[in-house]
């Protein structure tokens, strides 16, 4: 089975620019999560969808963020405009929510590169 | 507010020895706990989980013990070999609408041929 499967992996753009990260959950999850590595704070939470809607947004650090799913196997996070310290490897994960908890399972991440 | 803590940046070991890593977390709502482990330019992986109801789950040579009224877990490895040195990360969910899953900034394990 196909994992969840993210692109770019990777990206380097100028400060100023539009950047879209996209993610494809694994087939028959109903839980998908946006995530962003950094040294200073690890894996932070930036958004989280439970059958297409999101949850909970607290975790996005400004406007300049927005995350949609428009459908069960696509999603994507925008940063316009990009600015340096956005620089990070930002993750996709899914999950299938059951009753006693959910284990999520991880993209490889994109790696993105602001100058 | 960092709600899943790991204290210890780094943490080093002779191989075939135990190492031991810990977790606090502040929500009392938490109610599923998970260990993952990355390795360098790869997404984390899943490695051992603990429901709040019990206090200790174990896996081979992983073990995961849960103190609730601590508000405090850790990951046990035994006997600890070189390929277990990566980045290991605690994590709580809570069932918030769908289950919201914060993670600590992780504790590097190395692990000493």
């Amino acid at each position: 089975d196909a994992g969840v499967i993210q692109s770019p992996r990777h990206e380097v753009t100028e400060m100023g620019q539009e950047v879209t990260l996209r993610c494809k959950p694994i087939s028959g999850h109903n839980s998908l999560f946006w995530y962003r590595q950094t040294m200073m704070r690890g894996l932070e939470l930036l958004i989280y969808f439970n059958n297409n809607v999101p949850i909970d947004d607290s975790g996005m650090p400004e406007d300049r963020f927005s995350a949609k799913m428009p459908n069960a196997s696509f999603s994507t996070l925008k940063i316009q405009p990009s600015e340096p310290r956005d620089s990070a490897v930002y993750f996709c994960a899914s999950s299938l929510m059951e009753g006693s908890g959910n284990t999520i399972y991880f993209g490889e991440g994109s790696w993105l590169t602001v100058v | 507010d960092q709600q899943v803590k790991q204290n210890s940046p780094s943490l080093s070991v002779q191989e075939g020895r135990i190492s031991i890593l810990n977790c606090d977390y502040t929500n009392s709502m938490f109610d599923y706990f998970l260990w993952y482990k990355k390795y360098p330019a790869e997404g984390p992986t899943f490695l051992i989980s603990i429901s709040s109801i019990k206090d200790k789950n174990e896996d081979g040579r992983f073990t995961v013990f849960l103190n609730k009224s601590a508000k405090h877990l850790s990951l046990h490895i035994v006997p600890s070999q070189p390929g277990d040195s990566a980045v290991y990360f605690c994590a709580a969910s809570v069932r918030t609408g769908g289950f919201k899953t914060i993670f600590g900034a992780g504790t590097r394990l190395f692990v000493k041929a």
